[in-house]
């Protein structure tokens, strides 16, 4: 069975970091493209960015490039998304997911929530 | 404000046909193909729809998605309570080189 679990969410500080996790199973992890989603309390879906098979391509959405940083370890099964200087306005439930195709996600993990607040 | 715009909610009886619909631009929905995702409250996004009309194994035919210029639908047929969620589309945008989505559809059973 695939699985996805997240881990690393929490309370941090504005301006502060935080490094997110996500531990992968049941599937060929180095296979796949992998993806973080966020959404925000009461609000829609908002990608955040993905990752190629071997880690040499990555995109971002505006919002957050210069700031936060996707990775993988292949040997690890697992995907990482680095947050440094943290805004309010990251607040967030974060996902990972399958990216499967150039723009379609499945499965998805269960979600880590993130607090930026003082 | 999303890239991608859905009506923000939609509803009909059960047993009634609902229609959802996506518009976006020439970079985004008329470039690529489209996903939609249903998410009940408190749970993840799962997927409905992939390359605009296919179904994963386990999506009943009930949802029906297709797509046309710049825009896309998903329908769904035969309107269970358990259809309550809320509905996004998803696709690639070349201009933005991001994934964007649509700003989300309740879908309310009456």
């Amino acid at each position: 069975e695939v699985q996805l679990v997240e881990s690393g969410g929490g309370l941090v500080q504005p301006g502060g970091s935080l490094r997110l996790s996500c531990a992968a199973s049941g599937f060929s992890f180095s296979m796949y493209w992998m993806t973080w989603v966020r959404q925000a309390p009461g609000k829609g879906l908002e990608w955040v960015a993905n990752i190629k098979q071997d880690g040499s391509t990555k995109y971002y959405v505006g919002s957050v490039k210069g700031r936060f940083t996707i990775s993988r370890d292949n040997a690890k099964n697992s995907l990482y998304l680095q947050m440094d200087s943290v805004r309010a306005e990251d607040t967030a439930v974060y996902y990972c997911a399958i990216n499967r195709g150039r723009a379609w996600f499945d499965p998805w993990g269960q979600g880590t929530l993130v607090t930026v607040s003082s | 404000q999303s890239v991608l715009t859905q009506p923000p909610s939609v509803s009909a009886a059960p047993g009634q046909k609902v229609i959802i619909s996506c518009s976006g631009s020439s970079s985004n929905i008329g470039n690529g193909d489209v996903s939609w995702y249903q998410q009940v409250p408190g749970t993840a996004p799962k997927l409905l729809i992939y390359e605009n009309n296919r179904r994963p194994s386990g999506i009943p035919d009930r949802f029906s998605g297709s797509k046309s210029g710049t825009s896309a639908t998903l329908v769904i047929t035969g309107l269970q309570t358990g259809d309550e969620a809320d509905y996004y589309c998803g696709t690639w945008d070349s201009s933005l080189i991001a994934v964007v989505f649509g700003g989300g559809t309740k879908v309310a059973v009456l």
